[in-house]
């Protein structure tokens, strides 16, 4: 399968820690990376690879990988985390890129 | 600083074309495979192109394969996606991306503003 699977909403209070994951048969081989899309605004890369921050991205932002799951886990969560969160990675062939669904999250 | 900048959305009829280009700044252009990656209204992220630095390889999405081609002209720094034979389903916000391989897997690191392409009669 080249699909990535996410789940589509999840809410964590204010200050706690939230984990988002993404599911998918590429990432028995390829890691993620993860992208916070803002409503009306373009994706911006927060993870790639095992768990690389690009610089500037505060470090409450984490990633992992077992298997075929890749997650990402915010420590702190703040108000302005609240945003759309998508995976990618190559599919299967290598030569494709493919995003999950995204997972909606809400800060209460 | 590394700008992307896209234009050349609008309405289209379904079975039109429409050409989108994308200019980029702030970094060597041609050292850098391109892409473009969509977003329907209210949807997901869908990665429809990749295309490599000299041009030489290109990979689309199948939904989009045989009506899109993307290209790049490295002396104008700009990438360009020629949509043809245009459907209501292909309606969506266009971003192109800078796109960037490591270890194991790829990333988009960079993204323009995107422009919107509606299809519509």
């Amino acid at each position: 399968s080249s699909e990535l699977t996410q789940d589509p909403a999840v809410s964590v209070a204010l200050g706690q820690t939230v984990t988002i994951t993404c599911q998918g048969d590429s990432l028995n081989i390829y890691y993620a990376s993860w992208y916070q899309q803002k409503p009306g605004q373009a994706p911006l890369l927060v993870i790639y690879g095992q768990n690389n921050r690009p610089s500037g991205l505060p470090d409450r932002f984490s990633g992992s990988s077992s298997g075929n799951t890749a997650s990402l886990t915010i420590t702190g969560a703040q108000a302005e985390d609240e945003a759309d969160y998508y995976c990618n990675s190559r599919d299967s062939s290598g030569n494709h890129v493919v995003f999950g669904g995204g997972t909606k999250l809400t800060v209460l | 600083e590394v700008q992307l900048a896209e234009s050349g959305g609008g309405l289209v009829q379904p079975g039109g074309s429409l050409r989108l280009s994308c200019a980029a700044s702030g970094f060597t252009f041609s050292s850098y495979w391109m892409s473009w990656v969509r977003q329907a209204p209210g949807k997901g992220l869908e990665w429809v192109a990749n295309i490599q630095e000299d041009g030489g390889e290109k990979y689309y999405v199948d939904s989009v394969k045989g009506r899109f081609t993307i290209s790049r002209d490295n002396a104008k720094k700009s990438l360009y996606l020629q949509m043809n034979s245009l459907r209501a389903e292909d309606t969506a916000v266009y971003y192109c991306a800078r796109r960037r391989e490591y270890a194991y897997g790829v990333l988009f690191d960079y993204w323009g503003q995107g422009t919107l392409v509606t299809v519509s009669s």
